[in-house]
């Protein structure tokens, strides 16, 4: 299983776009990238996945490069409500198990 | 919007009593899953179920557990003899199959005395 590495926090002003950037350097043909949000107390919550190059749906983007070992979650003009924990997926999605790893934990400043 | 539902959402139990977590996935899902995450880190795969028989299975997973799907509808985690270090948040997903992503329930926090 691809291993994940993201930074452990972040800071960010209410209004600005912001960037999470995991890498994932053993990733395999297979392999897709997911992310999904975590709020205290709640369950992991899906928000976006792709497989390659960029997939864009109402909530953020996800910038993947040609060679996949890496990938960007972008989420336009955050608000206060934005302030969660953001947790990059990597693994077959058709399989039977997908692995979170320590996630990156965003503060959205007013 | 349908979702994962997971009863109760907390339970206190005492260290060596057998309990267990319910959870109703998405009705037309086919893959289910047990998480745990334990205060303030990581969420943590448990155990995959699919056709009625386990997929896959993590290191935590032992003899202290195990899974049911007694109905056809709800999908449940047994701990059968409880410790301390059992304590956390466990949460529980479906997902329909394909490439489709996993929905998670609100989670029952288990807290062992």
């Amino acid at each position: 299983l691809a291993k994940t590495t993201q930074p452990i926090s972040m800071d960010s002003y209410e209004g600005q776009e912001v960037n999470i950037t995991c890498s994932h350097n053993n990733i395999a043909t297979n392999d897709y990238i997911t992310w999904y949000q975590q709020f205290p107390s709640q369950g992991p919550r899906f928000i976006i996945q792709g497989y390659k190059t960029k997939v864009t749906n109402e909530v953020a983007s996800l910038f993947i490069p040609a060679d996949r070992k890496s990938s960007t979650l972008s989420l336009p003009r955050v608000s206060l409500s934005d302030t969660a924990v953001y947790y990059c997926l990597v693994g077959d999605i058709t399989g039977n198990q997908f692995y979170f790893g320590t996630g990156t934990s965003l503060t959205v400043i007013p | 919007e349908p979702e994962v539902t997971q009863t109760p959402s907390h339970q206190v139990t005492q260290m060596g009593q057998e309990v267990i977590l319910r959870c109703v996935p998405i009705s037309n899902h086919l893959y289910f899953y047990w998480y745990r995450q334990i205060l303030g880190q990581k969420v943590e795969f448990l155990v995959s179920f699919y056709n009625n028989e386990i997929s896959e299975k993590s290191e935590i997973f032992d003899d202290q557990f195990s899974v049911e799907r007694p109905d056809g509808s709800n999908f449940t985690l047994k701990i059968r003899s409880t410790k301390l270090e059992d304590s956390a948040m466990y949460f529980c997903a479906s997902r329909q199959g394909g490439n489709t992503e996993a929905f998670f329930g609100q989670g029952t926090r288990l807290t062992v005395v």
